[in-house]
């Protein structure tokens, strides 16, 4: 039961590449998430997905696209790399509205020159 | 405009003693509240939760407490161990499908 899994692990881009951040979830949650966390900003929400079929912006989405494939998956892209999107991000799925935890991936270290 | 603020960076604690964890909030619509750890190079841990109907709530060593009319909760550690040396995070949500994060604090408990 591995959760919730992210890949890559870690990625070095120069700026004006694109690549995708992949997530899947094996909890059979509704709603998955991207969060980016940088040094004194705590986890700052990019996109999410309430359910199957609907996405939304979060705090700062500009720079970034998503796609839920299907309940399982929710892919985060970057079209034109940049140095401020240099940081650390992390999916995560939700069982459902309340106080429940978000359960977290073990995030992907992004690094933009 | 930081919505959810934790204020202290960072935090040292004994082991054996009480660790205090504060999180203040501003928006009064917020009514489920989440704690986190987050060890280096991990991702974030569930640690406990509390909704606005309550005023605490405890699991084990931890206990949170909320304060509604200050808009301030806090995380209770006894005792804290060396193991619980980690970046704690509050959030809160208004009860739909997202969460604001405070920016953490870094606790170190010295054995």
């Amino acid at each position: 039961n591995a959760g919730v899994t992210q890949t890559p692990k870690f990625q070095v881009l120069k700026t004006g590449q694109s690549m995708t951040l992949q997530c899947a979830q094996d909890m059979n949650h509704n709603s998955m998430y991207w969060y980016r966390q940088d040094p004194g900003m705590g986890l700052r929400l990019i996109y999410y997905s309430a359910s199957e079929g609907t996405t939304d912006k979060g705090e700062v989405p500009n720079g970034y696209n998503v796609s839920r494939l299907n309940k399982r998956e929710f892919s985060l892209r970057l079209e034109s790399a940049a140095p401020s999107q240099t940081s650390v991000y992390f999916c995560a799925t939700l069982r459902g509205v309340g106080d429940y935890g978000y359960t977290f991936g073990s995030g992907t270290r992004l690094t933009v020159v | 405009d930081q919505q959810v603020k934790q204020n202290s960076p960072s935090l040292s604690v004994q082991e054996g003693r009480i660790s205090i964890l504060n999180c203040d909030y501003t928006n009064s619509m917020f009514d489920y509240f989440l704690w986190y750890k987050k060890y280096p190079a991990e991702g974030p841990t569930f640690l406990i939760s509390i909704s606005s109907i309550k005023d605490k709530n405890e699991d084990g060593r931890f206990t949170v407490f909320l304060n509604k009319s200050a808009k301030h909760l806090s995380l209770h550690i006894v005792p804290s161990q060396p193991g619980d040396s980690a970046v704690y995070f509050c959030a809160a949500s208004p009860g739909t499908y997202k969460y604001i994060f405070g920016t953490g604090t870094r606790l170190k408990v010295l054995a």
